[in-house]
């Protein structure tokens, strides 16, 4: 049974541009939630979905914005790319929405903007 | 001030060593989770805890509410444990979580 996948893996933007990254969560798993992860830090909620609704919002701008489909699987697009927003993506699915569910987590995106 | 705080923030130790890292919260949790972060960036969810003490293999979490604390330990340690260890918590208000900056453990054999 596969796990979290992410698409892409790597990505290269320059300042200004848009981009979304792509979050298919474990097969039956409702709830997605993204996370941004600076080099060397600890990651930083940025959403959490669940049945295609917004659950949780994290501090991050509206520049940041997500979505989820009919078949759980989730979109996060970031507008007007910062060198700040330079950083690894994580997408987390989990059952329900609730805490008493585990998240796993996908690899990863990594998102460099030059 | 972060919301989550870990200690040590690196942390070196011969193979076979009994390890604790340990994780502080200033806010209300509904749960609390240890994950451990490879480099390359794969995260594992190690532990989710909300009272008690949980133990998986030669790893053990233990969580005190009231003192709004836990401990990841790891008995005999190995080389392959070496990685980061990070503490997150998810607020009991707002569905917000909240992630340490994480401990870097290196095992040396």
């Amino acid at each position: 049974d596969a796990g979290v996948t992410q698409s892409p893996t790597h990505l290269i933007k320059t300042r200004g541009q848009q981009v979304t990254l792509r979050c298919s969560p474990i097969s039956g798993h409702k709830s997605v939630s993204w996370y941004q992860q600076v080099l060397g830090q600890g990651p930083q909620f940025i959403f959490q979905y669940y049945e295609k609704e917004e659950r949780g919002r994290g501090n991050f701008p509206d520049r940041f914005s997500a979505r989820q489909f009919p078949n759980y699987s989730s979109e996060l697009n970031v507008n007007a790319l910062l060198l700040g927003d330079s950083a690894l993506y994580l997408c987390a699915s989990s059952l329900l929405v609730n805490s008493y569910n585990e998240q796993f987590f996908g690899p990863g995106t990594r998102l460099t903007v030059l | 001030k972060n919301e989550v705080e870990q200690s040590p923030q690196n942390l070196t130790a011969q193979e076979g060593e009994f390890i604790t890292i340990n994780c502080s919260y200033s806010v209300g949790i509904s749960a609390l989770h240890w994950l451990q972060q490879h480099p390359g960036g794969g995260i594992v969810s190690l532990f989710m805890l909300s009272s008690g003490k949980k133990k998986h293999g030669r790893l053990i979490a233990t969580i005190n509410i009231q003192e709004k604390h836990s401990s990841l330990h790891i008995t005999a340690s190995h080389p392959r444990d070496s990685a980061v260890y990070i503490c997150a918590v998810r607020s009991n208000t707002g569905n917000q979580f909240y992630f340490g900056t994480g401990t870097s453990l290196t095992v040396i054999p």
